[in-house]
């Protein structure tokens, strides 16, 4: 365990189906990122949250909506999504919203499949 | 735009051989530069970030150079072993800082043959 949690792990979901990826770290990290990583592509950054407030938002379609309740969870609430939605979701936290002292702590990501 | 490129192709390597990997960027100002191993179906794991003032860096078997002339850095095993394969990301701070998060490269898939 890298400190980060993601549930569920795998998660098939059909395209009118509404359902949350859930992420938490108790490493006492003040910054918090979703990520997503399709099949031969770079991770791409979807939002970011430092210190419960998003500071964030790459151009992610609505269908995709973020929630941080505090600083250990972080929430992303999915409907309506689209076969091409289909990927790895990460979750990850770093001390400080600049990574430059010690990087990133990813989750081990939750498998996405929309039917 | 910004670009960061790492070799897509796979690299195999012997066993107890050195390996090279290598990071090019453009359109970056980087104060530092970090380095990921990511396998499969697992996130990327934190190894090692290496500042702009810092030439190289090490950390047990691991080495990182930073050229920000060439804009380049390359990341070496040393003495590698089987259980070093995986996929090896660089990544970059984007220039609005922290509240952009960082950008990775593809990755370049590392194969150590026994």
């Amino acid at each position: 365990e890298t400190g980060v949690t993601q549930t569920p792990r795998h998660l098939v979901m059909g395209m009118t189906n509404k359902k949350s990826l859930k992420c938490e770290q108790h490493l006492g990290h003040n910054a918090m990122y979703w990520y997503k990583q399709s099949a031969k592509k770079p991770l791409e950054l979807m939002f970011v949250y430092s210190l419960e407030e998003r500071v964030e938002n790459n151009s992610v379609p609505s269908r995709f909506s973020p929630e941080c309740p505090n600083s250990s969870h972080l929430f992303l609430h999915l409907h309506t999504l689209q076969p091409e939605d289909s990927a790895l979701y990460l979750c990850a936290s770093s001390r400080l919203l600049t990574g430059g002292f010690d990087g990133y702590t990813f989750g081990s990501g939750t498998r996405l499949t929309v039917v | 735009s910004q670009k960061i490129e790492q070799n897509s192709e796979a690299l195999n390597i012997q066993e107890g051989k050195t390996a090279t990997l290598t990071c090019n960027y453009t359109n970056y100002s980087p104060a530092y530069l970090q380095w990921y191993r990511q396998d499969p179906g697992r996130g990327p794991v934190f190894l090692l970030l290496i500042r702009e003032n810092e030439k190289e860096k090490r950390k047990e078997r691991l080495k990182v150079t930073f050229d920000t002339t060439l804009k380049q850095s390359l990341f070496h095993i040393t003495a590698s072993q089987p259980a070093d394969s995986a996929t090896y990301l660089c990544a970059l701070e984007n220039s609005g800082g922290g509240a952009d998060g960082l950008t990775f490269g593809k990755g370049t898939h590392l194969i150590i043959q026994p």
